[in-house]
């Protein structure tokens, strides 16, 4: 069965620290590994995207990393901001749908 | 900017009066989506359209339904709200497959909250 499972499910952080979100996957056939940030109350938008050859995605402070092997995703923030507040959700697409995760709710206290 | 637009972002609705959300998109792609979000739940894909083919997913219930009138719009018609149907729901558009190869992104709205009474 094609899931995503995310971890930790809620996370608590001081502003300035870094953390790593989880991502496991078993779909098949595998196209891309994306991560979406969902603020409250709004739409996912897509923070990095990663195919099959690629091991690592980076965008301004969000470090994304894939395993194939493994088949496994990790997110990274580093020197987290109050605006860091949010959902982060993996999705993984077969080849022609969209898994998504639960989502890993990060919230960023000053 | 181009984007993806969705109205109402709340909408209230009484138990079995029909309700219908509406979505527009001004990046002129081929597939829109309509996803349905509950609390704390991964978005789960209700339906979508490939240009007018309309592909509806086999657990959607029948009391969801969608109107694609043309390439920018895109309506979710509830007709007869549940309790259980009280979601965010999301629209998203995508160039389409063969368009974007493997990296076909999709482009969500904002969402409608759904309140049902």
């Amino acid at each position: 069965k094609n899931q995503v499972e995310q971890s930790p499910q809620s996370l608590i952080i001081l502003e300035g620290k870094n953390c790593t979100l989880q991502c496991n996957y078993t779909v098949s056939p595998f196209s891309n590994l994306r991560w979406y940030k969902q603020d409250t109350g709004r739409g996912p938008v897509s923070l990095t995207i990663m195919t099959f050859s690629e091991n690592t995605k980076s965008n301004g402070r969000y470090t994304a990393t894939l395993d194939a092997d493994t088949k496994q995703s990790s997110l990274h923030i580093t020197a987290s901001q109050l605006s860091d507040s949010a959902s982060y959700i993996c999705v993984v697409r077969n080849t022609d749908k969209l898994i998504f995760g639960t989502g890993t709710r990060l919230q960023v206290f000053p | 900017d181009a984007m993806v637009i969705q109205n109402p972002r709340y909408q209230v609705t009484q138990f079995g009066k029909p309700v219908t959300l509406s979505c527009s998109q001004t990046l002129n792609h081929n597939v829109m989506y309509w996803y349905q979000q509950k609390s704390s739940q991964a978005p789960k894909l209700l339906f979508h359209y490939y240009d007018k083919d309309f592909n509806n997913e086999a657990d959607t219930p029948d009391n969801f339904q969608s109107r694609r009138p043309n390439t920018s719009f895109c309506f979710l018609d509830i007709r007869s709200p549940g309790l259980g149907d009280a979601a965010m729901y999301l629209c998203a558009t995508s160039r389409g497959p063969g368009t974007g190869g493997r990296t076909d992104t999709q482009y969500f709205g904002p969402g409608t909250r759904l309140t049902v009474l």
